[in-house]
């Protein structure tokens, strides 16, 4: 049974620093492109990250660029998300996703999702 | 950047025929999946490569996309399925990234 468990959301000041964990189980991680999606209180969803299988290939929505950084650790079957400069604006719902398709990155979509975890950027 | 864009909300009578559209330009000429999302649960992929069914999705849920819209379709529309539905598609006419639309809340009443 495939399972994405995210961790490391919280309460952070504007400017601060967090980084989002995601474990993953129940599929050969490394085979697979992940992907960052958030959705803040009312709002709807949005893409923020997607790495590729061997990790190389990383992509980011605008807003987030130089300030997020996505990684993975196949060794470890986890997949992170390195947040820095948190602005008011960040607050979400982030959820880590799997591809559909293994291999490469074309036409993704995302066929299992964790349960998302709170970021809370607030003074 | 590129756009999608949904109709914010639509209802529907239990057991008709619930049509949810996306546009987009040359949306036809990419694929389309569709997520649906219920209050505090995560997103369930509903429909990929424009008409495909995931595993374990009903046969109920069907879809299309040509020209500039695609169309989520639930037939026999029932009171479970009210839920906020979102396409999704891949672009990289500037760069490499994946649009939702804004979302469209269904509603079965």
């Amino acid at each position: 049974e495939v399972q994405l468990l995210e961790s490391g959301g919280g309460l952070v000041q504007p400017g601060g620093s967090l980084r989002l964990s995601c474990a993953a189980s129940g599929f050969t991680f490394n085979n697979y492109a992940m992907t960052w999606v958030r959705q803040a209180a009312g709002k709807g969803l949005e893409w923020v990250s997607t790495t590729g299988s061997g990790g190389a290939g990383s992509y980011y929505t605008d807003s987030v660029k130089g300030r997020f950084t996505v990684s993975r650790d196949n060794s470890k079957n986890t997949l992170y998300l390195h947040m820095n400069k948190l602005r008011d604006e960040d607050t979400a719902i982030y959820y880590c996703a799997k591809d559909l398709a293994a291999g490469g990155m074309n036409d993704p979509s995302f066929d299992y999702w964790g349960q998302g975890i709170l970021v809370t950027v607030s003074s | 950047s590129y756009d999608l864009t949904q109709s914010p909300s639509m209802s529907v009578s239990p057991g008709q025929t619930a049509t949810i559209t996306c546009s987009g330009d040359r949306l036809g000429d990419r694929y389309a999946s569709w997520y649906q999302v219920k209050p505090g649960q995560s997103p369930v992929l509903v429909i990929y490569q424009d008409s495909k069914r995931p595993s374990g999705i009903p046969e109920r849920f069907s879809g299309s996309n040509s020209g500039t819209t695609a169309t989520l379709t639930i037939s026999g529309t029932q009171a479970m399925d009210e839920a906020d539905y979102y396409c999704q598609a891949w672009d990289t006419s500037t760069a490499w990234s994946v649009v939702f639309g804004g979302g469209t809340e269904l509603t079965v009443l």
